[in-house]
């Protein structure tokens, strides 16, 4: 079955940069039948989609709109994983941060698999 | 964009008892890409229905989906220890966010 292992500092400093990574076992970061995502959430935003990376002949990697231009999702197919990075963190940041398997065309959005989340403190 | 509203915030029952659980839409929903995730506490989310009513894999048939429209409902027949946890409803398709309600927490009375 498909497992990911998520991996990364759990402890932040405002301004730094946050770097989180998903390990896939089960399933391939290359399929081009399924999209890799993060989704964080935190009590006062609840679960918010981040981003993902997917590859369909070539490597598409997109953001959502509230964290455009501080978010990167990107593929390591050395090592059959994928990463987030967000800069100029805050406070505000401070959330279970989720990796999540998404499916093909209209199911791209539905995670079927998730990690088991880690708990990022932006805190200096 | 869309915002779904879950009720009620908390539901209070006994094991055994049936539950059912409310999701409402800001708009219509021109598909059946609705669905429902249960979280544990200290868990990720793990899904049960996708498509308003088709449960997912390994998901007890206690469980069904239902809905159209703006109004959707899950609806948990008779309910297990183990059922106790929150309950989140999502809107799902190609475009992101792929946005979630705010959550029922379903608690032992």
């Amino acid at each position: 079955q498909v497992q990911l292992q998520q991996s990364g500092p759990g402890l932040v400093k405002p301004s730094q940069t946050l770097s989180l990574t998903c390990a896939i076992s089960g399933d391939s970061v290359s399929n081009n039948r399924v999209i890799w995502n993060w989704i964080r959430q935190s009590p006062s935003r609840g679960l918010e989609w981040l981003g993902r990376t997917y590859y369909r002949s070539k490597w598409y990697l997109e953001s959502a709109v509230s964290v455009r231009g501080r978010v990167s999702v990107n593929p390591d197919t050395s090592k059959n994983q994928f990463s987030l990075q967000m800069n100029s963190v805050t406070p505000e940041d401070t959330a279970i941060y989720y990796c999540a398997r998404g499916g093909y065309g209209s199911t791209a959005l539905l995670f079927d698999v998730w990690g088991p989340g880690t708990l990022v403190t932006v805190s200096s | 964009e869309m915002v779904l509203t879950q009720s009620p915030g908390t539901l209070s029952l006994s094991p055994g008892e049936r539950a059912t659980l409310s999701c409402r839409a800001s708009q219509s929903f021109i598909n059946s890409h609705l669905a429902w995730y249960q979280q544990k506490l200290g868990q990720a989310p793990r899904l049960l229905i996708y498509g308003v009513s088709s449960r997912a894999t390994g998901i007890p048939d206690r469980f069904s989906g239902y809905g159209s429209g703006t109004d959707f409902t899950l609806t948990i027949s008779r309910l297990e220890p183990e059922d106790f946890a929150v309950y989140y409803c999502q809107q799902y398709g190609d475009t992101p966010p792929g946005t979630f309600g705010q959550g029922t927490k379903l608690e032992i009375k």
